[in-house]
C-alpha cells in the first residue's frame, strides 16, 4: 500500500533563516504531489504541484520555492524566512482521474 | 477556473442530531466530489467521495448528495457522536491536476 512520509513534524525558526522541509512516498510510482500551506483555523492553500520529476507549477508567487529531485521525493525551500510563512504545511500525493489527495502527517513551522 | 463555496463556515449540534454541510460549484466539467475531515492538529482525510454520474452515495452515519443541475453536494452526517467534531472540506476535481477545496466547516458535537 502507499505511504507518505514528511518530516519533521514541527519546527521553530528565526526570521531569515532558510527552510528545507521533505516529502516522500512509498508503494506508487509517477504520483502528482503537491504542497500546501493551512494558517491556523484557515483553509488550504495549494503553493506548488508537480507532475513529474524537475516539473514544478507554482500557484502563488512568494519566498519559497519546491524542486522534485526524484519521482517520489518533493522538497519545499525558503532562503530567508518571514513570519508570514508560520503555519502547517501538507505535502500530498494524488494519481489517477479522481485526484484524491493523500495528505503528510505535516510539518507545523513557526517563524520567530 | 472553478469556485467552490462551503456553508455553514460552523455548525454546533448536539450529539444524536444530523449534521449537513452544503458545497456549490461552478464548472459543469467537475466531475469527482470528495470530502475530507481534519481533527485538531492532523492531517485531512478522505471519508467518502462521489461521482458525477450518482445522485447519493452512503456510508453508514455519512452520506453524499450531488444535484449536477443546481452544481451543489452536500455531507450528510446522521447520530453525531463527539468524535465527529472536526473540520470538515469538500472538494472538486475533474479535468485538471488541481483540487479546489471549499473554506471548511468546522463542526462541533456537544455531548
Amino acid at each position: 500500500s502507499q505511504t507518505i512520509h514528511q518530516w519533521p513534524a514541527t519546527l521553530v525558526q528565526p526570521v531569515g533563516s532558510p527552510l528545507s522541509l521533505e516529502c516522500t512516498v512509498e508503494g506508487t510510482s509517477n504520483p502528482n504531489l503537491y504542497w500546501y500551506r493551512q494558517a491556523a483555523g484557515r483553509g488550504l492553500q495549494l503553493l506548488f504541484y508537480s507532475v513529474g520529476i524537475g516539473q514544478i507549477s507554482s500557484e502563488v508567487p512568494q519566498n519559497l520555492s519546491a524542486s522534485r529531485p526524484q519521482d517520489r521525493q518533493f522538497i519545499l525551500s525558503s532562503k530567508k524566512l518571514l513570519l508570514s510563512d508560520s503555519g502547517f504545511y501538507l505535502c500530498a500525493w494524488a494519481q489517477g482521474a479522481k485526484n484524491i489527495q493523500y495528505f503528510g502527517a505535516g510539518t507545523r513551522l513557526s517563524v520567530l | 477556473g472553478e469556485n467552490v463555496e462551503q456553508h455553514p463556515s460552523t455548525l454546533s449540534v448536539q450529539e444524536g442530531d444530523s449534521a449537513v454541510i452544503k458545497c456549490t460549484y461552478s464548472d459543469s466539467a467537475s466531475n469527482y466530489f470528495p470530502w475530507y475531515k481534519q481533527e485538531l492538529g492532523k492531517r485531512p482525510q478522505l471519508i467518502i467521495d462521489i461521482r458525477s454520474n450518482v445522485g447519493e452515495k452512503k456510508d453508514q452515519r455519512i452520506a453524499v448528495t450531488l444535484n449536477k443541475t443546481a452544481k451543489h453536494f452536500s455531507l450528510h452526517i446522521t447520530e453525531t457522536q463527539p468524535e465527529d467534531s472536526a473540520v470538515y472540506f469538500c472538494a472538486v476535481t475533474g479535468g485538471s491536476y488541481i483540487p479546489t477545496f471549499g473554506r471548511g466547516t468546522s463542526l462541533i458535537v456537544h455531548p
